[in-house]
């Protein structure tokens, strides 16, 4: 199985701030990566797929960048609502793996 | 607007089998594309994807949970199913199904969710 690795594991931020959260896969996975933002109690979002592509709907303060095995998540001015969980998950080989997560806190 | 909803009972006993459904509205089950998937996450920790169904009923398990799990689909009903046998306390976890999508060729993401069931393994 390929292991994502994420970091940090929690970030404390304030509204406004950008903010920039990595992930490592453990083998290339070319573009097949996903982000996915997760409230407490709620189902994940995706966010972006294929590394950069913007889900519909999504802000346009969110982008993703990165190739092979590094990843990075940006959330450009952070607002009260992105408050939240993020995963990142390779779909390139079965089974699709997903990081440890990190947990962006009001600072 | 796609929708998912999970359902199945909250409380299995250990040794039994688990088992929930995936009742999907909105759009077909059948539909070219589209892998219908169950990922679960234990209580406070992160996620783990445990295997898709196509609706021709082609499937694929994660190969740690292979021996115990079985994903199958009722196109008629519109629902896919999951059975996971020879439940421990460790199989404790919130259940979510979605659907993965495959566009232009690329592999398939989950980009709709259900909002997920608690189902907590305990005599």
């Amino acid at each position: 199985d390929i292991l994502m690795t994420q970091s940090p594991s929690t970030l404390s931020a304030s509204v406004g701030d950008r903010v920039t959260i990595t992930c490592r896969a453990s083998d290339t996975i070319r573009s097949w990566l996903a982000w996915y933002q997760q409230k407490p109690g709620k189902a994940p979002k995706l966010l972006i797929f294929k590394a950069s592509s913007l889900e519909s709907g999504v802000p346009s303060r969110f982008s993703g960048s990165g190739s092979g095995t590094e990843f990075t998540l940006t959330i450009s001015s952070l607002q009260p609502d992105d408050f939240a969980t993020y995963y990142c998950q390779q779909y390139n080989s079965y089974p699709w793996t997903f990081g440890q997560g990190t947990k962006v806190e009001i600072k | 607007q796609v929708q998912l909803q999970e359902s199945g009972p909250g409380l299995v006993k250990p040794s039994q089998t688990l088992s929930l459904t995936c009742t999907v509205s909105g759009g077909s089950i059948s539909g070219d594309n589209y892998y219908w998937t169950w990922i679960r996450q234990h209580p406070g920790k992160g996620l783990e994807w445990i295997g898709y169904i196509y609706y021709s009923g082609s499937t694929y398990y994660n190969p740690s949970l292979k021996s115990r799990v079985t994903i199958s689909v009722d196109t008629s009903k519109n629902q896919f199913s999951l059975n996971l046998s020879s439940v421990t306390a460790a199989d404790t976890a919130v259940y979510y199904c979605a659907r993965e999508g495959s566009y232009s060729g690329s592999p398939p993401v989950a980009d709709y969710w259900g909002q997920g069931t608690l189902v907590t393994v305990s005599s």
